[in-house]
């Protein structure tokens, strides 16, 4: 299968503070990514999605960013709060096949 | 009201023994998928199933065997499980198996997951 890595397994950040997830994709030919956030006990989770042929894609506090030239992907999350806290993924499609997860980060919100 | 409920939530059994996992889906969706969510949080596709037929079927040792009676279940069966099995799955759905460009989020649908400990 395609690898999609993190750089981060853990990330530990202040409430109230903005995070950033990063994400390492593969394949080049990938034109669709989603993050999805996993809270425990509980399946992934939509959050938001990119394109390939966009950079930067804003939701309600997050924003994904996608750098096609190094193959990267971020995940924005504003003001974060407790309830942010949770694994996140990221998922890459290659010409509207199956997705391919990475490893997760574990967020962890400070209070 | 659920929109992909897997059943049990937890599964407890000794090596050998054979069981099931149940999947259904109330969204309307043509495909369900079933993912192993190994102890750190990696997740792999194992099957996923197009309106009742196998689509994907990943390296997966066949003891494992998924049916789909309607396009709105999707069971898996394990047989002669052991101890590697022990993991989390997750049944999924989607609307197409294709990503559909007009669709504005694409993307799975997940259930809670059935946590499997083999002892």
């Amino acid at each position: 299968g395609e690898s999609v890595g993190l750089h981060l397994p853990t990330l530990s950040v202040q409430e109230g503070d903005n995070s950033i997830i990063n994400c390492a994709y593969s394949n080049s030919a990938s034109d669709y990514f989603i993050w999805y956030k996993q809270e425990s006990g509980k399946g992934p989770q939509f959050i938001i999605d990119i394109r390939s042929n966009m950079d930067k894609r804003q939701g309600q506090r997050v924003t994904v960013l996608l750098n096609k030239t190094v193959k990267h992907l971020s995940l924005q999350i504003a003001a974060t709060q407790p309830g942010d806290s949770a694994v996140y993924f990221c998922a890459e499609n290659i010409m509207g096949n199956q997705f391919y997860f990475g490893t997760g980060t574990s967020l962890t919100v400070i209070p | 009201d659920t929109a992909v409920s897997q059943t049990p939530k937890y599964l407890v059994t000794q090596m050998g023994n054979d069981k099931s996992i149940k999947c259904e889906q109330n969204l309307g969706h043509d495909t369900m998928y079933w993912y192993k969510q190994d102890s750190k949080k990696f997740l792999k596709i194992m099957f996923s199933y197009n309106n009742k037929e196998l689509i994907i079927n990943e390296t997966v040792p066949n003891r494992f065997s998924p049916k789909s009676p309607d396009k709105a279940h999707l069971n898996l069966h394990i047989n002669s499980l052991e101890l590697g099995d022990s993991a989390v799955y997750f049944c999924a759905s989607s609307q197409d198996l294709i990503v559909q460009a007009s669709h504005p989020n694409y993307g799975y649908t997940f259930g809670s997951g059935t946590r499997l400990t083999v002892v």
